[in-house]
Order: structure tokens, then C-alpha cells, then sequence
């Protein structure tokens, strides 16, 4: 199984400031035939189910705000949240879909400064 | 608008049973593989199961192989996870999710259900 470990733990940013969480994957999650990354970003908001954010690494999904961007490669990636909002206080999870079973990483929990 | 609720969820004694469904609406469902992924009171995210569009190929963790089943009822649009010999470690929200056109499994997911809870306890 592909083990996802995310780092920090937690962090806490101000309104407006820059929040960046990192993932790493115990085996590359590069497809070689299409040379993508199979890494996705979710966020989960307190009492909610998780959204998808970004896949491929760095596509983002369609409505998802312009201050998401995933970037990275082989094993290491990273989620950049710009300027923070209020509501982007949530939980964040990366999940890699390059092979079975499906693993997500422990989660990144995003608190105000 | 994409909508998909879980229902099902509840009390059970280890040991015991249960089947959770999903009813999805505002797409072709059967046009879309579906998988269910659970998540303990506090922690995070586990797959759980998956299930192609026309239902001919499942997967499964290897946590639940020989007691869950997944299936599903296209004329009905609605999901289902047949849950036996239940452990008080399943106990969690199990959300419903669906794949992104033309992909079964691995996969990762475009729409989630407000999830079902379920309790395993004496």
C-alpha cells in the first residue's frame, strides 16, 4: 500500500496570509503514460463531508477558488492556499489514486491566527 | 445539481448487520462508478469499497473483504453497502462518493454524501 504522510500536523495562519501543507507518498504516484501525478486535495469543513479541491496534482476543480494551487512532484507535493479566508478554516486531505487501495494522508487541520 | 444521500446508518451490536443505501440524483448514475469511503468519530479518511458503472467489477479494503458487499440498482439510482459481521472499528461515517466520468477504480472523487452514521457497540 501506498502510505501518505501529511505535514504539519496543524497550523494556524491570519486572515489573508499564505497556509501551505505538505504531502508525501511512500512510492511515486507518477503515471507514465500520461506523465500526471495521481494526487488529489480535499478540504472537509467542521461537519461536513470533504471537497475535492484539486487532481493531478495541480488541476483544479471546476468552481474551486483561484487561491487553491497544488503543485509538486515524485513523491512530494504541496497544497498553497494564498491568502486565507475565513471560510478555509477546515480540515485538508491528500489522497493518491495511482494504484489500490486508495490511501489518503492523516489530514492537515487549518485554524485562524 | 448533484445530490447523493446516504441513509441506514444507526446502532448495531458487534456481530450484526446492517445495509446502508445512496440515493443519487441530477446525473446519468449509471454512467458512473461509485465507491464508499468511511471515517472514524475524530480521524481520517478510509476507502472502503468501490463498484463500476454497470456493476460488473467491485473492489474492496482489505479491512472489510468477506464481510462488506457492495452493489447497486441502476433503474433505481441508488447505492448500497451491505455490512456483516460488524466490529466496533467500523464504526464511522460512511460517505457515499462518485468517481469522475469514465473512471472506476483507482480513482479519486468528485461528489460526496453527507454520510451515515454508524455505531458498533454492545
Amino acid at each position: 500500500d501506498i502510505v501518505m504522510t501529511q505535514s504539519p500536523d496543524s497550523l494556524a495562519v491570519s486572515l489573508g496570509e499564505r497556509a501551505t501543507i505538505n504531502c508525501k507518498s511512500s512510492q511515486s504516484v507518477l503515471h507514465s503514460s500520461s506523465n500526471k501525478h495521481y494526487l488529489a486535495w480535499y478540504r472537509q469543513k467542521p461537519g461536513q463531508p470533504p471537497m475535492l479541491l484539486i487532481y493531478l496534482s495541480s488541476t483544479r476543480e471546476s468552481g474551486v477558488p483561484d487561491r487553491f494551487s497544488g503543485s509538486g512532484s515524485g513523491t512530494d507535493f504541496t497544497l498553497t492556499i494564498s491568502s486565507l479566508q475565513a471560510e478555509d478554516v477546515a480540515l485538508y486531505y491528500c489522497q493518491q489514486y495511482y494504484s489500490t487501495p486508495l490511501t489518503f494522508g492523516g489530514g492537515t487541520k487549518v485554524e485562524l491566527k | 445539481e448533484v445530490q447523493m444521500v446516504e441513509s441506514g446508518g444507526g446502532l448495531v451490536q458487534p456481530g450484526g448487520s446492517l445495509r446502508l443505501s445512496c440515493a443519487a440524483s441530477g446525473f446519468t448514475f449509471s454512467s458512473y462508478a461509485m465507491h464508499w469511503v468511511r471515517q472514524a468519530p475524530g480521524k481520517g479518511l478510509e476507502y472502503v469499497s468501490a463498484i463500476s458503472s454497470k456493476g460488473f467489477n467491485t473492489d474492496y479494503a482489505n479491512s472489510v473483504k468477506g464481510r462488506f458487499t457492495i452493489s447497486r440498482d441502476n433503474s433505481k439510482n441508488t447505492l448500497y453497502l451491505q455490512m456483516g459481521s460488524l466490529r466496533p472499528e467500523d464504526t464511522a461515517v460512511y460517505y457515499c462518493t462518485r468517481a469522475p466520468s469514465g473512471s472506476y477504480n483507482p480513482t479519486y472523487f468528485d461528489y460526496w454524501g453527507q454520510g451515515t452514521l454508524v455505531t458498533v457497540s454492545a
